[in-house]
């Protein structure tokens, strides 16, 4: 069964800081979809990344980036000189292609910046 | 604007009363989700419709309903036997490719339910 761990509950960090937000994923497909998705305050989710299981190159989109290493079952989220907009809760989800559930959700990190 | 809608904003039921949320999209997306989200929790899946006329049950289905007769509508019931309804609830919507669950979904606002 598909599965997402967000170890991080919440994290706090002072703006300008760079911080990492951790997903661990368990899956027994061998093709498979990860996403990141921001939860501002506002309550809805805004749609950061989706990657599949056969492109394991970082990517960077400006202050974030991410890393997928399929050996470790990992796609981490950094957010680089974080800014107080930044705040936000953070999920990660999975998505199997022969799953019946479409997408499976972690708990989410909530992650305070503090000017 | 292209966008997915919900309505109301907040939401009151009484005890053993039936109540709809409303959920609206002009993405011309084919698939439309319900997600059921609690403090401190993760999203999880109440039903989803992948074409018009055709439903499936999420993980926690039970004390809910919805039909899906517009290809843009994807109403919610909360019926009086889910008995813990008080929750924040998220719309979602997707192009379906025919297979597998690999596109990705965009969310509305939100509706956010109490119970008085």
């Amino acid at each position: 069964a598909q599965k997402v761990t967000q170890a991080q509950t919440e994290i706090s960090v002072v703006e300008k800081e760079d911080v990492t937000l951790d997903c661990v994923y368990e899956t027994r497909d061998t093709t498979y979809y990860l996403f990141w998705y921001k939860q501002p305050p506002s309550g809805e989710l805004v749609f950061l990344i989706r990657r599949n299981s056969f492109d394991e190159q970082n990517e960077i989109s400006g202050r974030y980036s991410w890393n997928f290493q399929k050996s470790t079952s990992s796609f981490n989220f950094t957010i680089t000189a974080s800014q107080v907009v930044d705040s936000a809760v953070y999920f990660c989800a999975l998505s199997e292609n022969s799953g019946n559930t479409p997408l499976v959700f972690g708990k989410g990190t909530r992650l305070s910046v503090i000017a | 604007d292209g966008g997915i809608t919900q309505s109301p904003k907040y939401l009151f039921r009484k005890e053993g009363q039936n109540v709809t949320l409303s959920c609206e999209q002009n993405l011309n997306h084919d698939a439309m989700y319900w997600y059921r989200q609690d403090p401190g929790q993760g999203l999880r899946l109440i039903y989803y419709s992948q074409i018009v006329n055709d439903f499936q049950k999420g993980d926690i289905a039970e004390g809910y309903s919805v039909s899906r007769e517009k290809k843009e509508s994807f109403p919610l019931t909360v019926t009086s036997a889910q008995k813990n309804p008080t929750a924040f609830y998220l719309c979602a919507s997707s192009i379906w490719a025919g297979s597998g669950n690999r596109e990705t979904q965009y969310f509305g606002p939100g509706t956010r339910l109490l119970v008085l």
